[in-house]
């Protein structure tokens, strides 16, 4: 069974810096990798999408890597601002036919420091 | 409308009544997911249809759980007698493409 893992479970970092978040999974079978962004009450939102013969995806001041042989992926974000204040998870899509379901780890809680 | 609709935004039950939560996806999107999210979790899968065929249901807990999509639109999850455990955030998202999906921002149930 797929296990999706971040850490931290909360992160704190002062405006302007850049920061990582961490992704790990214990089946890298894996279709491909999505991060999502999370606002307080609101649903998600798709950041990045990384196909499983990808390396990396980028957007803006986002970017995602995929080492899908060592089950991780980072998310990278520069400069970072107080609107990049919120949960961060990654999920991951399984490659078996029929298989649609995405695994979703239990997120990054980001707080960027004004 | 542009997005993913779901109402009622938030519901509270009594154990054991029976609750409906509906979601109203992107017009033209075939594909329809529900996802379980309890405070603090990441999002876990319930269900999927793609038009009105429920393809995977593996994710529903019990039997207490039914989703329909009887038109291959709006989709109704169905929780009969409700229990405190059933309480979370469920999460509706729909999809053109199998690959970018778009989720609304959810019904909160509590269960007292």
């Amino acid at each position: 069974k797929q296990e999706v893992t971040q850490i931290p479970a909360a992160l704190s970092v002062p405006e302007g810096e850049n920061l990582v978040l961490n992704c790990s999974f214990t089946d890298s079978a894996i279709y491909n990798l999505q991060w999502f962004r999370q606002d307080p009450g609101k649903g998600l939102t798709s950041l990045l999408l990384i196909q499983s013969s990808q390396r990396e995806q980028t957007s803006g001041r986002l970017n995602a890597s995929l080492d899908k042989s060592s089950g991780r992926s980072t998310l990278y974000i520069a400069a970072s601002q107080p609107g990049d204040s919120a949960t961060y998870l990654c999920a991951v899509k399984q490659s078996n036919f029929g298989n649609e379901k995405l695994t979703f780890g239990t997120g990054t809680r980001l707080t960027i420091i004004p | 409308g542009a997005g993913v609709s779901q109402s009622p935004r938030y519901k509270v039950a009594k154990r054991g009544q029976d609750v409906a939560l509906r979601c109203d996806p992107i017009s033209g999107h075939v594909s329809l997911f529900w996802y379980q999210q309890a405070l603090g979790q990441g999002p876990e899968f319930l269900t999927y249809f793609q038009n009105e065929a429920q393809l995977d249901k593996s994710g529903l807990p019990s039997d207490r759980f039914f989703a329909e999509r009887p038109e291959g639109s709006v989709s109704t999850l169905k929780i009969q007698r409700t229990q405190q455990e059933d309480s979370a955030v469920y999460l509706c998202a729909s999809s053109l493409a199998l690959e970018k999906l778009f989720f609304g921002s959810g019904t909160q149930l509590s269960v007292l």
